[in-house]
């Protein structure tokens, strides 16, 4: 069975404090793995997104780390903001299908980050 | 912005009836996905909907179902509602296996 799982479940870290979020997954056949950003109550919004070969992305104060060997991906916010108070959530997507043509995503439960002054 | 629209924003039900909930997809985007996210848990996959047919689906009933019409919107109806169905329900468009662009979600509470 498909699953991602998220470590810690929820973080208090004060502003300008760096933090790190897990992300460990058991999707077959992986196809790409990507950090999303949740509001309260809103869509999800992409932050990063990595392939088999990619070991690490940066979209500003935002890195992610994938190791597809041992399945794990991590999530670096530096110097945090209060505007980065949401979930972050870790989804896999495996292709499947006759022709791999179509991909499944499996979620996890997310991290509840809020960022205090 | 995502560019992906979703209606209505809010939506009260009673259980038994019958809701439909749409979404249009970023110009240009040719798949349509449906989650149904619990408060405090990950969005749980619905079904996907490529080219106006049915491209994958989760673990859930038949009694939800969808659709996508010619230009890449799409709905999601929900017969017979349970309590259990109150969620946010959330959709997301992309091309084809692209990365998936959501929307703001629909709020559906179910008495």
């Amino acid at each position: 069975k498909n699953q991602v799982e998220q470590s810690p479940q929820s973080l208090i870290i004060l502003e300008g404090k760096n933090c790190t979020l897990q992300c460990n997954y058991t999707v077959s056949p992986f196809s790409n793995l990507r950090w999303y950003k949740q509001d309260t109550g809103r869509g999800p919004v992409s932050l990063t997104i990595m392939t088999f070969s990619e070991n690490t992305k940066s979209n500003g104060r935002y890195t992610a780390t994938l190791d597809a060997d041992t399945k794990q991906s991590s999530l670096h916010i530096t110097a945090s903001q209060l505007s980065d108070s949401a979930s972050y959530i870790c989804v896999v997507s495996a292709k499947y299908g006759d022709t791999g043509t179509a991909s499944k995503l499996t979620f996890g439960t997310g991290t509840r980050l809020q960022v205090t002054l | 912005e995502t560019g992906v629209t979703q209606s209505p924003t809010h939506l009260i039900k009673t259980r038994g009836q019958q809701v439909t909930l749409r979404c249009s997809s970023q110009s240009g985007h040719n798949t349509v996905s449906w989650y149904q996210q619990a408060l405090g848990q990950g969005p749980q996959f619905i079904f996907q909907y490529y080219r106006e047919e049915e491209n994958g689906r989760g673990n859930f009933p038949p009694r939800f179902s969808g659709l996508q019409f010619p230009n890449y919107s799409s709905e999601l109806n929900v017969n017979a509602l349970e309590l259990d169905d109150s969620a946010l329900y959330l959709c997301a468009s992309s091309l084809h296996t692209d990365t998936q662009y959501f929307g703001p979600g629909t709020r559906l509470t179910v008495l």
